[in-house]
């Protein structure tokens, strides 16, 4: 099975600090994503990459960068985390995009930002 | 923006009742997708199923697709406890490069 894992599951930090979400996935996937997901919202894309160090961005990547440095590792940063930031954070990879493959996710980050 | 919509917004059910859910959307898509979220943990895929495919089973899961109404439903029969859950749809547009767009989702609750 497909295992993606998300560093934390929990973190509070404090308006302004830059914020570093970690996920790596096992199975050689091309592509990674960031979801958010907020009540009432659904889950909503801010970044994908679909090769080493190549990134699109999504519907709401204003606040976002990302890095991915190797084809495991895929990394969201929060340059200067802000109260309307905090929310549930996703990763999810896929073998071949999603038009021919499904995604596979982790269990989520639930960001506090104070 | 949101292409998928799941109705109803919540869902009670009895064990061994049928659960039935919708989703409809606006454009065009390659396929869409159905995922179960556990309270506070990520999702899990359910179901695939291509524009040009009507109808897909999956053990105790059925899912039917009309892209003329565009729109998807999930059935779940005889349903368990272990059910419970929310329920998301997931469109893949065509045109729409490697973005799922997902659904605000179904909450599921079997009852004993």
């Amino acid at each position: 099975d497909v295992k993606v894992t998300q560093s934390s599951r929990y973190l509070v930090k404090r308006t302004g600090e830059k914020v570093f979400l970690e996920c790596v996935q096992d199975m050689d996937h091309e592509n990674m994503f960031w979801y958010r997901q907020d009540p009432g919202l659904g889950l909503r894309l801010i970044y994908f990459s679909y090769d080493v160090k190549m990134k699109e961005k999504g519907d709401i990547p204003e606040g976002y960068s990302v890095s991915r440095e190797k084809k495991e590792r895929f990394s969201l940063i929060l340059e200067s985390a802000s109260t309307n930031q905090t929310s549930m954070y996703l990763c999810a990879s896929s073998l071949s995009g999603v038009r021919n493959s499904p995604l596979h996710f982790g269990n989520g980050t639930r960001l506090t930002v104070t | 923006s949101q292409q998928g919509e799941e109705d109803p917004q919540a869902l009670s059910i009895q064990e061994g009742e049928n659960a039935t859910m919708n989703c409809s959307y606006k454009t065009s898509i390659n396929n869409l997708q159905w995922y179960r979220q556990n309270s506070g943990r990520g999702l899990v895929h359910l179901i695939l199923i291509r524009s040009n495919e009507r109808e897909k089973h999956s053990g105790r899961l059925r899912v039917t697709l009309d892209t003329s109404k565009k729109s998807s439903s999930l059935l779940i029969t005889a349903s368990r406890a272990a059910d419970t859950a929310s329920y998301f749809c997931a469109t893949a547009p065509t045109g729409g490069g490697n973005k799922l767009t997902f659904g605000t989702g179904t909450q599921l609750k079997v009852e004993l």
